[in-house]
């Protein structure tokens, strides 16, 4: 049972490339969710899917899409990188059911030049 | 106004300290109160949960919420240096919301030893 896991752990992109970041969870979630983790904010959420075939926007959607692709797996793509996403970025995963507890992945540290 | 305010900290104790971390809140239909704790370069853990008002208490830990001041606290006694972290206050209203959570920005401790 590996719980969330995300790939890379690193990245460097220069501006304007594209990239997928992936996430996978074997504990048969229906939530999934993207954050992105900067110093001094906190989490903020760019997008989130509460069941397979399902997406909607976070607080932060811009510059960012996302696909459900099946229950296990939530992929978040930046189509143009710019230094303004340079962030740490969580994926995360919750079952419905009495309080809303989140397992997060280990984090993508991207750097975008 | 963010709808979760957390005490931004950075706070420094001595070893053995008792610790108080708090956040303030403005939506009334929260009922699902969480604590998160992040270690350096780590995802968030979840560390304590409550349902609506009271105190739960899980051995050094102790999470208290008070709806009609809308004002949760996470209390830890005998600190340790293991305790050092960044501590992350939650909150959701209902499972049906696609288990979104409501995050603080986190208040980051140090035990020193």
């Amino acid at each position: 049972n590996a719980g969330v896991t995300q790939t890379p752990k690193f990245q460097v992109l220069k501006t304007g490339q594209s990239m997928t970041l992936q996430c996978a969870q074997d504990m048969n979630h229906n939530s999934m969710y993207w954050y992105r983790q900067d110093p001094g904010m906190g989490l903020r959420l760019i997008y989130y899917s509460a069941s397979e075939g399902t997406t909607d926007k976070g607080e932060v959607p811009n510059g960012y899409n996302v696909s459900r692709l099946n229950k296990r797996e939530f992929s978040l793509r930046l189509e143009s990188a710019a230094p303004s996403q340079t962030s740490v970025y969580f994926c995360a995963s919750t079952a419905s059911g009495a309080y809303n507890e989140q397992f997060f992945g280990p984090g993508t540290r991207l750097t975008v030049l | 106004q963010k709808e979760v305010e957390q005490d931004p900290g950075p706070l420094s104790v001595p070893e053995g300290a008792i610790v108080s971390l708090n956040c303030t809140y403005s939506n009334s239909a929260f009922q699902y109160f969480m604590w998160y704790r992040q270690y350096s370069r780590k995802g968030p853990e979840l560390l304590m949960y409550t349902y609506s008002s009271g105190n739960k208490e899980d051995g050094r830990f102790t999470a208290q919420v008070d709806k009609s001041s809308k004002y949760i606290s996470l209390f830890i006694r005998d600190s340790q240096p293991s305790d050092s972290a960044t501590y992350l206050c939650a909150m959701s209203a209902r499972t049906t919301n696609a288990g979104k959570s409501t995050f603080g920005d986190g208040t980051t401790l140090t035990v020193k030893p």
